[in-house]
């Protein structure tokens, strides 16, 4: 079973940031949080990962709660491109992926 | 970055003959590989684990028998649909990673299977 949980779906305005949110009440110290994102008929991309702190990249920042306990997936200048069914997974780094449902977002332009 | 590569990416078979997709890492050496299945508006369901030089590791429900999974060499995994049927129609995506520190899993482009 999936130890998160995401909205189902939500929308944004083209241009404007999108905040995805996770919840992972259970995760245990050694777990990290992952997000993937799956745009129709592909295979998912990786996005970004974090154990307790912060992190950026080129794609998104990547907040987790100080408890850990939930996290934010923030893309800052949403575009079309990034319409998708976001995944938040929380595993050990060498686990395998169990895939929740996600969150579809839809950037609205 | 890591990459990998799936093939075909669609086919189209008929029912009772058998399917191979292939999925290789193409800059690095997997000695563990995943593939999954998922059908129409539903998430990716992880079938089995492909381990280099060993048995792969099936989830519950899933047929190893009907899903052949050989894992030869540290860059190539296959996945046989033997004795397809129209309902093992599905996208099949396969997932490998350097598995070193921060280095994540990263997925194929999937393969559309189709069977008439």
């Amino acid at each position: 079973d999936a130890k998160t949980t995401q909205p189902p779906s939500m929308d944004c305005a083209e241009g404007r940031a999108a905040n995805l949110p996770c919840n992972h009440s259970t995760i245990s110290g050694n777990e990290y949080v992952y997000w993937y994102r799956q745009i129709h008929s592909q295979g998912p991309q990786y996005i970004i990962h974090g154990l307790k702190n912060n992190e950026t990249n080129e794609m998104a920042s990547l907040i987790i709660t100080e408890d850990r306990k939930s996290s934010t997936l923030i893309l800052p200048h949403a575009t079309l491109r990034d319409t998708a069914v976001y995944y938040c997974i929380v595993m050990f780094r060498d686990d395998k992926i169990i895939f929740g449902k996600g969150t579809r977002l839809h950037i609205l332009p | 970055g890591a990459v990998v590569s799936q093939h075909p990416s669609w086919v189209i078979c008929k029912s009772g003959t058998s399917v191979k997709i292939e999925c290789r890492s193409l800059d690095f050496q997997a000695t563990t590989m995943f593939w999954y299945r998922q059908f129409p508006k539903q998430s990716l369901m992880l079938m089995a684990t492909s381990n280099e030089g060993s048995k792969a590791t099936y989830e519950q429900g899933v047929e190893k028998d009907k899903f052949l999974i050989n894992h030869a060499s540290l860059t190539l995994s296959t996945l046989t649909v033997t004795s397809a049927h129209p309902e093992d129609s599905s996208f099949y995506i396969c997932s490998a990673g350097r598995r070193s520190y921060n280095s994540p899993l990263h997925f194929g482009n999937g393969t559309r299977l189709t069977v008439t």
